[in-house]
């Protein structure tokens, strides 16, 4: 069975400053989707960015980033020049590319920005 | 993306009585999904929320506890029955456009308390 695991509960950045979140998957299957959401305290959950396992190139949004490393089955998230808006829990997640179309769910890393 | 909402936003309520959580979606979708998020935890699917035919729950949930109906593309509702504390949770609904769509969206969840 897939599995994603974010091994930081919590982190926190200076503003203005970068800070890059971690998560590995294991997975056996070579097409799947990885995700980065991102959920406010008591606001909506969103998609921040997304990433096909058969794309080399990594994803980018404006600020947010990630380093894809299939073969080390990392999948991280790098976040430049934060904002206080970016303060939130951010959850990695996977979904297999064919078998169904269940997400999986890290246990997600509360990002705090300090002034 | 898809604009989605949820009523109720919260609520609270007395142990053995039952609530029933709607879900409304602006355009037709193919994928609807039920998820739970217990305080400072991750997500879990309760079901896949199928139009026309019954849900299809995840293990360690059942069609008593969580009848679910979809009737049609735009619509669905969770019902929470015969609560108790531990069901104390923010549900959340999200979409996908199709079953092939990978990216799923979420709604704005329902925050339940069980007294």
């Amino acid at each position: 069975a897939q599995t994603v695991t974010q091994s930081q509960p919590e982190m926190s950045v200076q503003e203005a400053e970068t800070v890059t979140l971690s998560c590995t998957y294991d997975t056996s299957e070579s097409d799947y989707y990885l995700f980065w959401y991102k959920q406010p305290p008591s606001r909506q959950m969103i998609l921040v960015i997304r990433q096909e396992a058969y794309k080399q190139q990594n994803a980018t949004e404006n600020r947010f980033s990630v380093n894809f490393q299939k073969a080390a089955k990392s999948f991280s998230l790098k976040i430049s020049d934060s904002q206080l808006g970016d303060a939130a829990m951010y959850f990695c997640a996977y979904r297999s590319g064919w078998r169904d179309d269940k997400i999986i769910f890290g246990k997600g890393t509360r990002l705090h920005i300090l002034p | 993306s898809a604009v989605i909402s949820q009523k109720p936003s919260r609520d609270i309520c007395q142990r053995g009585t039952s609530l029933t959580i709607q879900c409304q979606v602006d355009s037709q979708v193919t994928m609807m999904f039920w998820y739970r998020q217990q305080p400072g935890q991750s997500l879990t699917l309760i079901a896949t929320a199928n139009q026309g035919s019954e849900a299809t729950y995840e293990s360690g949930f059942v069609i008593d506890k969580f009848p679910i109906s979809r009737p049609n593309l735009t619509f669905s509702t969770l019902t929470v029955s015969n609560m108790s504390p531990e069901d104390s949770s923010i549900y959340l609904c999200s979409v996908a456009r199709s079953r092939y769509q990978e990216t799923q969206y979420f709604g704005p969840g329902t925050r339940l308390l069980v007294l």
